[in-house]
């Protein structure tokens, strides 16, 4: 029962690169979801897909894009990675209907130089 | 105005006492109310949901929801070292998104 897959779970690069992290479902959720964590931030919304085919921006979009790419995967882009990106990011799935809380992936642990 | 707040804590309870986390929230329009615990460097994990006013018990865990006061907390009995964690208070409206507090760090001395 793997839930929520994440890759890679820890990267390094320097800035002005670019990558993009992975996530897989197989709970058969419709909504996903990216997340980061800072310090004393709590999470912060990137970007999420209500179903399969739709994608938008939560509290902090810049500088990342994101690719629903079927149902069970969604993955986050950085074009062009800063310092200020350095980061935890979460991915997350949930049901549609509002009772259903949010499953997270074990996260990816990203430093850029 | 933070949509969903907590204290940051530190709270600190001797082992074996109620801890107890509390979280307000600003949207009336919020109908479901989570709570997460999430261990340093691991990601976050569901211990609680609530969707009605009152009481629900789980264990050692107790979530109580007060929508006219747009108050939601969370008593942990018999504390354990094990519970020392960070909680984060979580709500979700009729939209898809979920909104999550800062988290409280609870620490439970032996």
């Amino acid at each position: 029962n793997a839930g929520v897959t994440q890759t890679p779970k820890f990267q390094v690069l320097k800035t002005g690169q670019s990558m993009t992290l992975q996530c897989a479902q197989d709970m058969n959720h419709n909504s996903m979801y990216w997340y980061r964590q800072d310090p004393g931030m709590g999470l912060r919304l990137i970007y999420y897909s209500a179903s399969e085919g739709t994608t938008d921006k939560g509290e902090v979009p810049n500088g990342y894009n994101v690719s629903r790419l079927n149902k069970r995967e969604f993955s986050l882009r950085l074009e062009s990675a800063a310092p200020s990106q350095t980061s935890v990011y979460f991915c997350a799935s949930t049901e549609s209907t509002e009772a259903q809380p949010q499953h997270f992936g074990d996260g990816t642990r990203l430093s850029i130089l | 105005q933070k949509e969903v707040e907590q204290n940051s804590g530190p709270l600190s309870v001797p082992e074996g006492a109620i801890a107890s986390l509390n979280c307000t929230y600003s949207d009336r329009g919020s109908q479901s109310f989570f709570w997460y615990r999430q261990y340093s460097g691991k990601s976050p994990e569901l211990i609680m949901s609530i969707y009605s006013n009152g009481d629900k018990e789980d264990g050692r865990f107790t979530a109580q929801l007060n929508k006219a006061s747009q108050y939601v907390s969370l008593l942990i009995r018999d504390s354990q070292p094990s519970d020392s964690a960070t909680y984060l208070c979580a709500v979700r409206n009729y939209g898809q998104n979920f909104v999550f507090g800062p988290g409280t760090r609870l620490s439970v001395l032996p």
